[in-house]
């Protein structure tokens, strides 16, 4: 079935770690591909987007993606987290022909100092 | 930053009562949706709306549900009848134009707990 899947459910990082989220979808075609954070308490604030181009994308807070077509694959990464970073990350693909969002299942980062 | 506001936070509801959840959109977006997620479950999508229309429906909508923009503001999503397994986090969203390069803003969420 075609879905989105974010392999990790739970990752747990001290302060000034590299962090690197796996997403990957199985979507034939021109996917556009997001990331969205949700702070604790907070809404869905979007990170990051791709749409075409350059396929490393530069998003808020010193977050980038990457976006590898033939792994099919858009991971996030930030070279060095902070406490304030702890929130729950997803990624989400707008397939062809539609503009609905498909989600994964999230990632819970928790940062510790 | 303008935002897309939801109200209530919070409803509890008695299985088989009729429910509305409401939705304030960024003032100069006109497309909207509704998105859900069961806790422990992904965010699921239900349902877009443009020009007083829906665009696109999950097989999650079924009659049951029902979506109205009855003023030049609000966006709201109605369970006729809820059930048990309605219970989840519904969240809204809009975006300024719609296809598919377009970001979506989300709202809060309003938690729907069926008793």
């Amino acid at each position: 079935a075609q879905s989105v899947s974010q392999h990790n459910h739970h990752v747990i990082l001290s302060e000034a770690a590299s962090l690197e989220l796996g997403c990957n979808y199985s979507y034939g075609g021109t996917v556009n591909l997001f990331w969205y954070v949700q702070y604790p308490g907070q809404h869905l604030q979007l990170l990051l987007k791709y749409f075409s181009g350059d396929p490393l994308v530069k998003g808020i807070k010193g977050f980038e993606a990457e976006f590898i077509k033939s792994k099919f694959s858009f991971n996030l990464r930030k070279p060095s987290v902070q406490w304030s970073d702890t929130a729950e990350y997803f990624c989400a693909v707008n397939p062809p022909n539609t503009d609905k969002l498909i989600f994964g299942t999230g990632t819970r980062l928790q940062v510790f100092p | 930053e303008p935002e897309v506001t939801q109200t209530p936070s919070h409803q509890v509801t008695q299985m088989g009562q009729e429910v509305i959840l409401r939705c304030v959109p960024i003032s100069n977006h006109l497309y909207f949706y509704w998105y859900r997620q069961i806790l422990g479950q992904k965010v699921e999508f239900l349902v877009s709306f443009y020009n007083n229309e829906i665009s696109e429906k999950s097989e999650i909508f079924d009659d049951q549900f029902s979506v109205e923009r009855p003023d030049g503001s609000n966006f709201t999503l109605k369970i006729r009848s809820t059930k048990l397994e309605d219970s989840a986090m519904y969240f809204c969203a809009s975006s300024e134009r719609g296809g598919r390069n377009q970001p979506q803003h989300f709202g809060d969420g309003t938690r729907l707990s069926i008793l």
